[in-house]
Order: C-alpha cells, then structure tokens, then sequence
C-alpha cells in the first residue's frame, strides 16, 4: 500500500540553524508530493509541492526535492525562524488518486 | 475570507450521544475530504465526496460515522453513539476536484467524549 515515514520529533534548533527533515514514501505509480505545516490550534497549510521527478517544491525558504531513486522527499530550509515552529507533514496522492497519505508529523521547535 | 470553513471548532459530547460536524468548502471547490487526527498521530483519510456523492469512503469506520454533502449547503460528518475513542480533531479539506490538485483544509473541529 501507499505509505510516508519522516523522521522522528521533536527537532529542537537554534534560530538561523538549517534544517532538514527527512520523508521517504512508498506508492504505486508516480505520486504527488507535499509537505504540509500545522501551527497550533490551527489546521493544515500547505506549505509545497511537487507533482514529477526531479521537481523542487520551494516557499517562505523552505524546499524539497522530487527524488524518485530514493523515494525521498525531504524538506531543508537554511536557516529557521522562532515563527517556524510548528508540526511539518510530509504526505502524497498516490496515481490517479485524490486521497492524500500523511506520515506522523514532525514537531520544530527553534530557541531564539 | 473564503477558505474552508468548519463549525463548531470546539464539541463536547457525552457517550451515547450524537456528533455533527459542518464543513462549507472554498468558494469554487466542489470536493470535499475529511480526515480524522487521532493525538500524536498524522492525519488520517475518512471520506471522499463530490455534490450528493460519496466517492471513496475507505476510510471509514463501518458503524456509526456517516457523511453527506448535499446539493445545497454544507458537507456533514456524523458520528452516532459516540465513545471514547472517537475523541479526535476532525479536518475537512476542499479541493477544485481535478486530479493532484492540493487540498486547502479548514482549522478542524476537536470533539471530545466525555
């Protein structure tokens, strides 16, 4: 079946630390790629996306990479912020498909 | 504002009783998901529904949840007979309806049993 994994949390950063939080996926097909950002009390914004191989999904300094030999898709900005503290989700639609397939979340936590 | 829009945020409902949940798309979106966040956990896909149809409802339990999205108005979850574990924050997304289109999704409703 269609399935995401990232990386554990909480991932706690400095501010203007870089960041990379890894998601792998397994689909059939060619699935779409996003990586949604939860704030608290709120819900789901997406944050990018990718639709094809080799793509890069990039907004407010946050990007990910479409990569199709390693089934990855993580998420690296250069340097964070207190304001991108949050809960990240890395999901896909699968083919044809219109559901999206979340992983766990990952929790960012960054010290000013 | 004509993002997704979903009422009521907060819903407390003691076991046995009934839980309604609303949700009114973006303005032009005629697809709507509902996905359930069970705590510490991702989001989780319930159901699937265009106008008057349910189109993938895979994710649902098969007792007492049940969802419509009528002609007119907005889309409903249902949960009869609530417990427990049923306790969760419940997302509705919308989207155009064309394949791979990303879905824009409201700040949820958190229902809690006591």
């Amino acid at each position: 079946g269609n399935s995401v994994t990232q990386m554990e949390g909480p991932v706690t950063l400095s501010e203007e630390a870089f960041l990379t939080i890894n998601c792998t996926y397994t689909a059939t097909g060619y699935p779409s790629l996003f990586w949604y950002v939860q704030y608290p009390g709120e819900g789901l914004q997406l944050l990018l996306k990718a639709t094809k191989a080799d793509d890069k999904g990039s907004n407010k300094g946050f990007e990910a990479t479409y990569r199709k030999e390693t089934t990855s898709f993580h998420l690296e900005k250069g340097s964070v912020q207190v304001s991108d503290s949050a809960v990240y989700f890395c999901a896909l639609i699968a083919g044809n498909g219109n559901k999206l397939v979340f992983g766990a979340g990952t929790i960012l936590r960054v010290k000013s | 504002n004509a993002g997704v829009m979903q009422n009521p945020r907060h819903l407390v409902r003691r076991r046995g009783q009934e839980a309604r949940l609303r949700c009114s798309p973006m303005k032009g979106h005629s697809h709507v998901y509902w996905y359930r966040q069970l705590p510490e956990e991702g989001l989780k896909f319930m159901v699937y529904l265009q106008k008057e149809n349910i189109i993938d409802e895979s994710g649902m339990p098969k007792e007492r949840f049940s969802a419509e999205f009528p002609k007119e108005g907005p889309s409903i979850l249902r949960i009869q007979q609530v417990v427990r574990g049923d306790s969760a924050a419940y997302f509705c997304a919308s989207s155009p309806g064309t394949v791979n289109q990303p879905q824009h999704f409201g700040d949820g409703t958190r229902l809690s049993i006591l």
